[in-house]
C-alpha cells in the first residue's frame, strides 16, 4: 500500500514552454501533498505544500507564478512549470501524506527529471 | 523551527563492515524522526521512523536507529553492510502537532558507498 506515482518520469522541453507534472496517490487519500526540488548531490528542497481544495502554500523564495500547483482531488496534485528556462532543470519529487496515519510520514513519488533546453 | 545536520556527506565502507550514519537535530517542540533512502534517479523510500515508545527502531533489512533525546541524535547503524546498501541516506524531522503542517525537514544527505 501507500504508493505514489508521478508522470512523466522524465521530460525534455524547449525554453519558454510550460510543463505539467502529475502526482497521484494510488491507494490512499492524500489531504496534503508536497512538492520538492532536488539538485544533483543535494538534499530535497521543499517548494510548496498543497492541500486538497485550497491554495498551495509556497516556501520562501519559490515563485508561485512560476510553479503553479493544483490539488483538485484527494488523489491528484499537479505542478506546472510555466515558461520554463534552463535553470528550472532539476529533479522534481512529490510526496503525499495519508491523513489517517499517525506520524506525518510522507510517501514519495519516483520523481520527474526535467531538462529545459 | 527544526533543523537537521548529517555530519558526514560521504561514508565509504567495505562490504560486511559495520556502518554508522550520524544525524543530529534541533527543535523547540517534540518531533518525529525518519530515515529515508534514495537510490539513483529514484524517489525516497522510508527506511525507519521513530514516533514514540522504544527508542530503538529497526528496519526489515537490518538497519537500526536509536533516538537519543538528551543528545538530540538519531544515528543510523547496520552491523554488516552489503553492496546493495549503496545509496543516499536522508535523516528527516517533523513537528508532532497538526498545526505545524506535517512538513519534513531534511538533512543534507549521506552518500553510503559500499565497496567489495
Amino acid at each position: 500500500g501507500a504508493v505514489v506515482s508521478q508522470h512523466p518520469s522524465w521530460v525534455i522541453c524547449k525554453s519558454g514552454t510550460s510543463v505539467k507534472i502529475e502526482c497521484r496517490s494510488l491507494d490512499f487519500q492524500a489531504t496534503t501533498m508536497f512538492w520538492y526540488r532536488q539538485f544533483p548531490k543535494q538534499s530535497l528542497m521543499l517548494m510548496a505544500t498543497s492541500n486538497e481544495g485550497s491554495k498551495a502554500t509556497y516556501e520562501q523564495g519559490v515563485e508561485k507564478d512560476k510553479f503553479l500547483i493544483n490539488h483538485a482531488s484527494l488523489t491528484l496534485s499537479t505542478l506546472t512549470v510555466t515558461s520554463a528556462h534552463p535553470e528550472d532543470s532539476s529533479f522534481y519529487i512529490c510526496s503525499a501524506r495519508d491523513y489517517g496515519l499517525v506520524g506525518n510520514e510522507q510517501f514519495f513519488g519516483p520523481g520527474t527529471r526535467l531538462t529545459v533546453l | 523551527a527544526q533543523s537537521v545536520t548529517q555530519l558526514d556527506s560521504q561514508v565509504p565502507v567495505f562490504e560486511e563492515a559495520p556502518v554508522e550514519l550520524r544525524c543530529n537535530y534541533s527543535s523547540s517542540v517534540s518531533v518525529y524522526l525518519f530515515w529515508y533512502v534514495q537510490y539513483p534517479n529514484q524517489g525516497l523510500q522510508l527506511l525507519l521512523k521513530y514516533l514514540s515508545g522504544s527508542t530503538l527502531v529497526e528496519s526489515i533489512n537490518g538497519f537500526e536507529a536509536e533516538f537519543n533525546k538528551s543528545q538530540t541524535s538519531f544515528h543510523l547503524r547496520k552491523p554488516s553492510v552489503h553492496i546493495s546498501d549503496t545509496a543516499e541516506y536522508f535523516c528527516a524531522v517533523s513537528g508532532r502537532y497538526y498545526n505545524q503542517g506535517g512538513k519534513l525537514i531534511f538533512g543534507q544527505g549521506t552518500e553510503l558507498s559500499v565497496k567489495p
